[in-house]
């Protein structure tokens, strides 16, 4: 079964910093660009990041640049966030996403998992 | 960034009738373009991507069109399961979301 499991989230103080995780299974992890999208309480899906199969390629939203990182570690078929300098504003549920193909970064999103929550509150 | 606007916000329909749903774009994302399904509580699940080819698994009640800048996902023969929050998703200039329209039971 293909599968990804987010996992790392939690209550943070305002300027602490997170780091999350997200196992992948049941597919060539190192074939696929991989994706962090976010949501807020009640809000939409925002994207936060991606990262090309092997990590030549890596992108940030205006939101998150600066302050987020993404990685992955291909033979542990793991995708990273870590978080810096956390405000209020990134309190959200954070996704973890496979791209749809092999032949691009920015794709379609075929799987995701069930979403790890990041709470940011002193 | 492209940016994504959806409408209507809010769709009210009763089962058996047709959704359809538009999503247009700031500027052209050519057919870069999906369709994504959320239920409360649930992540996402795409539906339909490069504006118009079904993901796998996805009924064929589902169904999308459009390029460059204006998109359709329309849904006939409404099912109870089928009343949910629908997002677009661009994948020309890297990646953004539409704001999402709900579709509610009447």
């Amino acid at each position: 079964e293909v599968q990804l499991v987010e996992s790392g989230g939690g209550l943070v103080q305002p300027g602490k910093s997170l780091r999350l995780s997200c196992a992948a299974s049941g597919f060539t992890f190192d074939d696929y660009g991989m994706h962090w999208v976010r949501q807020a309480p009640g809000k939409g899906l925002e994207w936060v990041s991606s990262i090309s199969w092997n990590s030549a390629t890596i992108v940030y939203a205006d939101a998150v640049k600066g302050r987020f990182t993404i990685s992955r570690d291909n033979a542990k078929r793991s995708l990273y966030l870590e978080m810096n300098s956390l405000t209020t504003e990134d309190t959200a549920l954070f996704y973890c996403a496979k791209g749809l193909t092999t032949v691009r970064t920015a794709d379609s999103l075929d799987i995701w998992g069930q979403g790890t929550m990041v709470t940011v509150s002193s | 960034e492209i940016v994504l606007t959806q409408s209507p916000a809010t769709l009210s329909l009763s089962p058996g009738e047709t959704a359809t749903l538009s999503c247009r774009a700031s500027q052209s994302v050519i057919t870069y373009l999906a369709w994504y399904q959320q239920k409360p509580g649930r992540a996402p699940r795409l539906l339909i991507y490069d504006a118009s080819k079904r993901a796998t698994g996805i009924p064929a009640r589902f169904s999308g069109s459009g390029s460059r800048t204006d998109f359709t996902l329309t849904i006939t023969s409404l099912e109870p399961e089928d009343f949910a929050v629908y997002y677009c998703q661009q994948r020309s200039d890297w990646i953004t979301f539409g704001q999402g329209t709900r579709l509610e039971i009447k």
